[in-house]
């Protein structure tokens, strides 16, 4: 079965540092990982995915996203935040099987200090 | 990536009714998904909706409280049912587009009293 851990339920950090979002997982195959963000009073929007290709993924707004698969984790990153990146982020995972079996995190809220 | 729209974006509805959401995507999925977002927490998924068949629904759902109509490849309907103030939650649907990645609406933000 497939599971998502998110470490940290709130982060904050000031404008211009370093962002790191931490999510481990869990699962008997080989995954595919997913982290998406959402604005308040929005849906979910998709940042980036890892699906077993290059394990440093990058995706929109200079976000990126390491696989490691040593340490089961998919740690999401960004050098330099923006007062814009305050959001819930979420990770997900499935198990390869087709995006119909997508397990959800909990969430971690980012709130950017100016 | 699909476009996806709901309707309606939000409600304020009195225990006991019904409110059925609406899930529009602007092109030709074979898979629809229903979740809900419960204040503060993570999503979870209600069912799965694929064109001409029941849905299925995962474990703590059921079809009389959350009947789901599927009637073609582009358009889907969650009904919350007999509502309580614990189905106030935002609902939303997704669907499966290219690169086994699920597309996520706007979302329906239910509030019941």
């Amino acid at each position: 079965a497939q599971s998502v851990t998110q470490l940290g339920s709130h982060v904050s950090v000031s404008e211009g540092a370093l962002v790191l979002l931490r999510c481990n997982y869990s699962s008997s195959v080989p995954p595919y990982l997913f982290w998406y963000v959402q604005y308040p009073n929005q849906g979910l929007q998709l940042l980036l995915k890892y699906t077993s290709a290059a394990t440093l993924v990058k995706g929109i707004n200079g976000f990126e996203a390491e696989f490691k698969k040593s340490e089961t984790s998919f740690h999401l990153t960004k050098p330099s935040a923006h007062m814009s990146d305050a959001a819930e982020y979420f990770c997900a995972v499935s198990d390869q099987t087709g995006a119909n079996n997508l397990f959800f995190g909990t969430g971690t809220r980012l709130t950017v200090i100016p | 990536s699909a476009v996806i729209s709901q309707k309606p974006s939000r409600d304020i509805c009195q225990r006991g009714t019904s409110l059925t959401i609406q899930c529009q995507v602007d092109s030709q999925v074979t898979m629809m998904f229903w979740y809900r977002q419960q204040p503060g927490q993570s999503l979870t998924l209600i069912a799965t909706a694929n064109q001409g068949s029941e849905a299925t629904y995962e474990s703590g759902f059921v079809i009389d409280k959350f009947p789901i109509s599927r009637p073609n490849l582009t358009f889907s309907t969650l009904t919350v049912s007999n509502m309580s103030p614990e189905d106030s939650s935002i609902y939303l649907c997704s669907v499966e587009g290219l690169g086994e990645t699920q597309y996520f609406g706007p979302g329906t933000r239910l509030l019941v009293l």
